[in-house]
């Protein structure tokens, strides 16, 4: 099974800030991974699918790239909605479809 | 709109079963393979079960296999998972979501939409 590991777990940044969050897949994965944004008591929202392709209606300061084991997800200018916690989901041919630990986005 | 509504959960004692439903709205259910995801609670998301658009295939999760079963019913636009043999690591707020498009043997690009969610205590 392919294991995905998000880093930091946890990250601190202002309003305004540029953030990045890493998730490194186990084994090569291509371009197959998803970004989801998740706040409390709500269910996950799509940001990013295709490693780099945003999910329509999500903000352009969202952005992802990356392939094969390595990608990132950045938020250029943090906005006070953006604070949540983040998580990667490898989406290739093969289940499981693993998640990532989660990244929580918190405000310093 | 789209629209995922889930409901069956419940507090069930350990070992008894449960079966959750997953109601689609707004879009062409039997065109997409459906997943269930859970997340205990304070913890990650985790990933449990899929089943391809026309139910001709079916996943698990290691920590579900055997005990869980996905299934759809394209003429009701439902999607359900049965769950026996519950344990106390099965509580969790329970969810159903819809893949985005799928490219064949490839991938697909993302769970795109998801329910509110339905929450499973076994206790």
């Amino acid at each position: 099974d392919i294991q995905m590991t998000q880093s930091p777990s946890s990250v601190s940044a202002s309003v305004g800030d540029r953030v990045t969050i890493t998730c490194r897949a186990s084994q090569g994965i291509s371009t197959w991974l998803a970004w989801y944004q998740q706040k409390p008591g709500e269910a996950p929202k799509l940001l990013i699918y295709s490693a780099s392709s945003l999910q329509s209606g999500v903000p352009s300061r969202f952005s992802g790239s990356g392939s094969g084991t390595d990608f990132t997800l950045t938020i250029s200018s943090l906005q006070p909605e953006d604070f949540a916690t983040y998580y990667c989901q490898q989406t290739n041919s093969f289940p499981p479809y693993t998640f990532g630990q989660g990244t929580k986005l918190e405000i310093k | 709109q789209v629209q995922l509504v889930e409901s069956g959960g419940g507090v069930v004692q350990p070992g008894r079963s449960l079966r959750l439903s997953c109601a689609a709205s707004g879009f062409t259910f039997s065109s997409y393979g459906m997943h269930w995801v859970r997340q205990a609670p304070g913890k990650g998301l985790e990933w449990v079960a899929v089943i391809l658009y026309d139910g001709s295939k079916k996943y698990y999760a290691d920590s579900v296999k055997g005990r869980f079963t996905i299934s759809r019913d394209n003429s009701k636009n439902t999607l359900y998972m049965q769950m026996n043999s519950l344990r106390a690591e099965d509580a969790a707020v329970y969810y159903c979501a819809k893949e985005g498009a799928t490219v064949w043997g490839s991938g697909f690009y993302g769970l795109d939409v998801w329910g509110q969610g339905t929450t499973v205590t076994v206790s």
